[in-house]
């Protein structure tokens, strides 16, 4: 089956530095990912749309600057966190789009805490 | 303004019951329909894809399509309580290579 993963699972940092999160599809190539944000008892939330060397495209009321998206392999997506504060902890969760389909994988997601 | 809808439940049901979770999408445009399972703490994990009027069958699981009443459905037999979690109902959009529309959510309780 179509298997993505995510780095870390677990990340704990101070307030103002910037995280790292990748997310890999292993056994597919994927053109598109996709970034979702999860608070506690809440709804997917998708932040942004990442396609394969080109511009992610942000969804309304999700800062660019503060969300760096960067896709440049086909197998390939990183977020970074920049200037994390608290009010950032979420638990974060990639997918991934089959060239072709419409189906999303999701990655095992990355929680954040941010003190 | 594309929605899914689904009722956020808890809808509980005893062990070895059927477990009927229901979903309703305003774009009639959409192609493909998709059920998730998410447990606490965890990621969504696929569970079916439809994408033609009727049922699909996986093991356990069925998934219903009516694409004229805009609707979709999973039915679970012989819950277990292993069952327990939430699924999300997500829709294609028109336009190709764009996310998933995702439904809030049912949660299912399987009690034994």
């Amino acid at each position: 089956g179509a298997v993505v993963s995510q780095h870390p699972s677990r990340v704990i940092c101070k307030s103002g530095t910037s995280v790292k999160i990748e997310c890999r599809s292993l056994d597919f190539q994927a053109t598109t990912m996709f970034w979702y944000r999860q608070f506690p008892k809440k709804s997917l939330m998708l932040m942004a749309t990442s396609n394969e060397g080109s511009k992610a495209t942000y969804e309304q009321g999700v800062e660019k600057d503060k969300f760096l998206i960067n896709h440049a392999s086909l197998t390939l997506s990183t977020l970074t966190v920049t200037s994390a504060h608290p009010e950032d902890s979420s638990f974060y969760i990639c997918s991934a789009r089959i060239i072709m389909l419409e189906t999303q994988y999701f990655g095992p997601g990355t929680r954040l805490l941010v003190l | 303004q594309k929605e899914v809808e689904q009722n956020s439940g808890p809808l509980s049901v005893p062990e070895g019951a059927i477990a009927s979770l229901n979903c309703t999408y305003s774009d009639r445009g959409s192609q493909s329909f998709f059920w998730y399972r998410q447990y606490s703490g965890k990621s969504p994990e696929l569970i079916m894809s439809i994408y033609s009027n009727g049922d699909k069958e996986d093991g356990r699981f069925t998934a219903q399509l009516n694409k004229a009443s805009q609707y979709v459905s999973l039915l679970i037999r012989d819950s277990q309580p292993s069952d327990s979690a939430t699924y999300l109902c997500a829709v294609s959009q028109r336009q190709a290579g764009t996310a998933l529309i995702f439904g809030k959510g049912t949660t299912l309780s399987v009690s034994s």
